[in-house]
């Protein structure tokens, strides 16, 4: 196994278009969690799934955003009608069990112009 | 508000030194306490966690002290080495982890030869 492998490490998108975004995660974990990362900060929670059920969303997961995780496997995340303030490092990671080790892909950048 | 509190910000030793960096947290109810190393252009790795039982954890030259009753942790790095220039997250989750990781804003810590 790879570890986290997130697609595609950079997008850059206009101001208005969707950009959907995917996460492999280690195969044998059960849970699944996406963050954004924003310049010189650390990494903020968006959402966690435990299988294929969304059981968590952050107050910074707007209307606009949308993840799935069909099937307990891989997840996307779609934004739509990107802003410039979506512009950051978006990073998924994945766990089996709590209070384990978190491993994290490498991130997607957008950059939304 | 910012539940971990990391400092200092930035920090620059030499080479052969002790590197330490400080966190402070809020919610007592955070039960698991990681420590994260980013390289640019990376997702955050594992460096070390612990646990509020113990008071201390040591893995080759990483160690983290505990100080539950003052809501602190602190990550030192022994006989530092350019390779461990990179920027460090402290992090915190609650029992359960659904809410994912509560991280600090990181240090950049620069190890001159």
């Amino acid at each position: 196994d790879t570890g986290v492998s997130q697609d595609p490490r950079h997008k850059i998108t206009k101001r208005g278009q969707n950009v959907t975004f995917r996460c492999d995660p280690i195969s044998e974990h059960n849970r699944l969690y996406w963050y954004r990362q924003t310049l010189g900060q650390g990494p903020e929670f968006l959402t966690y799934f435990q299988n294929e059920a969304q059981l968590e969303k952050s107050r910074l997961l707007s209307d606009r955003f949308s993840a799935e995780r069909p099937k307990g496997s891989f997840s996307t995340l779609e934004i739509q009608r990107t802003e410039q303030g979506d512009s950051a490092m978006y990073l998924c990671a994945s766990q089996q069990g709590t209070g384990t080790e978190a491993f994290f892909g490498q991130g997607t950048r957008l950059t939304v112009v | 508000q910012q539940q971990v509190k990391q400092s200092p910000q930035s920090l620059i030793v030499q080479k052969g030194g002790i590197s330490i960096i400080n966190c402070a947290y809020e919610n007592t109810a955070f039960d698991y306490f990681p420590w994260y190393q980013q390289f640019p252009g990376k997702g955050p790795a594992l460096l070390i966690a612990i646990r509020p039982d113990v008071s201390e954890k040591k893995e080759g030259r990483f160690t983290i002290s505990f100080n539950k009753s003052a809501k602190q942790f602190s990550l030192h790095i022994m006989d530092s080495q350019p390779g461990d220039s990179a920027t460090y997250f402290c992090a915190a989750s609650r029992r359960g982890g659904a809410d994912g990781l509560t991280f600090g804003k990181g240090t950049h810590l620069i190890i001159q030869p």
